[in-house]
């Protein structure tokens, strides 16, 4: 099946900084999503994009379906963006997503 | 819409216990999965339906687990009996064919 790694596992960053997470996965996708866990533990969609580029306030996401990989772009961060962000993709005709292990992100006041 | 609604929130039962979990998905979507997270194996997939048939349930773990869906608006994953090592957050998600999925907030359960 398809695999789907995430780097960096963790990133610490001062408020304002910008970010850059990056997700690579293994076959071609039919559907890729970012999502984000808050400490609450709740996962919140964040962006479905099979590829392009999309935006939504401070954060934007970047598919390239044919090199395999998403980048998910925070900019001038907060400390409420702090949580983990996980990368998921659904593999040819296949319905059920597979996930990453995820990148921590803490964002320090 | 209201998103996609589980109960309970919190679960803590003794081993031995059936638990039974909740799930409503959102209206007009026609997948639902469970998931399950742990700190040692991350987001697993348990199961899911598609017009409330289960199509792929190779992540059960065990006989204790079953998951049922009656209706388009309910699904429920039970387990009989409970273990401590069944102890995690299990997820409900739904979603449309082409479209992306929306989760619940999740049942934190715990087992002791």
């Amino acid at each position: 099946g398809i695999q789907v790694e995430q780097s960096p596992p963790d990133l610490i960053l001062q408020e304002g900084a910008n970010s850059t997470l990056r997700c690579n996965f293994s076959d071609s996708v039919n559907n890729l999503q970012w999502f984000h866990q808050n400490p609450w533990g709740q996962l919140i969609n964040l962006f479905y994009i099979p590829s392009g580029t999309k935006q939504n306030g401070r954060l934007s996401a970047t598919t390239v379906a044919t090199e395999r990989y998403s980048l998910l772009y925070i900019s001038s961060s907060q400390t409420t963006d702090s949580g983990v962000y996980f990368c998921a993709a659904r593999d040819g005709g296949a319905q059920k997503l597979v996930f990453g292990q995820g990148t921590r992100l803490t964002i320090n006041p | 819409d209201a998103g996609v609604i589980q109960s309970p929130r919190h679960e803590v039962t003794e081993m031995g216990q059936e638990v039974t979990l909740r799930c409503k998905p959102i209206s007009g979507h026609d997948y639902l999965f469970w998931y399950r997270q742990t700190m040692m194996r991350g987001l697993e997939l348990l199961i899911y339906f598609n017009n409330n048939v289960p199509i792929d349930d190779s992540g059960m773990p065990e006989d204790r687990f079953s998951a049922k869906m009656p209706n388009a608006s309910f699904s429920t994953l039970k387990i009989q009996p409970s273990e401590p090592r069944d102890s995690a957050v299990y997820f409900c998600a739904s979603s449309a064919a082409t479209y992306g999925y929306t989760f619940g907030s999740g049942t934190r359960l715990t087992v002791v």
